[in-house]
């Protein structure tokens, strides 16, 4: 199974900051990748797919990159309602699997 | 309105079984692959399997983590999913979500999107 890990696992940030989220493949998955937030008590809600497509209704403060097996996920100006965590998930093969997760908390 | 609501889930011995439902509204459900993801208390998220739409003759695809003992279905007459679950562990005690895949298709290729989520049904497996 190709292992995606993510860092950092957690960080501390304010409003208004440009965060960056990395997620490293275990081996090359091309732009096969999607990001998620996911809120306290909250279903996941895809931001991201196709490593650098936002999906319809999120705002455009949030962008991805990468290919192979490094991406990252911006966060351009930081929101309240970012505060959350954020998966990575890999549709390369199967199994799929997801990132260890990073959580944003307010600084 | 699209809505995905789970239920079926409780408490059950380690060995035991269960079975899961998740029923679909205000979406073409026949035309989607549909995906069970998990998440154990205060963990990240883990994928459970999938199944394809009728397309693509409702195949599955599992984790290795529940590969020979879960089982997907689906019934598209009545828009619902199932999850069922045999030899259950300690380790399977999560919330488990039903998900909608809409997959993403263009010259790049098929990328999943996991766009609807359902709010989850909590299995816990203990003696």
């Amino acid at each position: 199974a190709i292992q995606m890990t993510q860092s950092p696992s957690s960080l501390s940030a304010s409003v208004g900051d440009r965060v960056t989220i990395t997620c490293r493949a275990s081996q090359g998955i091309r732009s096969e990748l999607g990001w998620y937030q996911q809120k306290p008590g909250k279903a996941p809600k895809v931001l991201i797919y196709g490593a650098s497509t936002l999906q319809s209704g999120v705002p455009s403060r949030f962008s991805g990159s990468g290919s192979g097996t490094d991406f990252t996920l911006t966060i351009s100006s930081l929101q309240p309602e970012d505060f959350a965590t954020y998966y990575c998930l890999q549709d390369n093969s199967y199994p799929r699997t997801f990132g260890q997760g990073t959580k944003v908390e307010i600084k | 309105e699209v809505q995905l609501a789970e239920s079926g889930g409780g408490l059950v011995q380690p060995g035991g079984s269960l079975r899961l439902s998740c029923a679909a509204f205000g979406l073409t459900f026949y035309d989607h692959y549909m995906e069970w993801v998990r998440q154990a208390p205060g963990k990240g998220l883990e994928w459970v399997g999938r199944i394809r739409n009728r397309s693509n003759r409702n195949t599955t695809e599992y984790g290795a983590s529940v590969k020979g003992r879960f089982t997907i279905s689906r019934d598209d007459s009545k828009n619902l999913l199932f999850l069922q679950m045999n030899s259950l562990k300690t380790e399977d005690t999560a919330l488990y979500f039903c998900v909608r895949t809409y997959l993403h298709c263009s010259d790049a290729g098929c990328f999943d999107g996991f766009d609807v989520w359902g709010q989850g049904t909590m299995v816990a497996v203990s003696s």
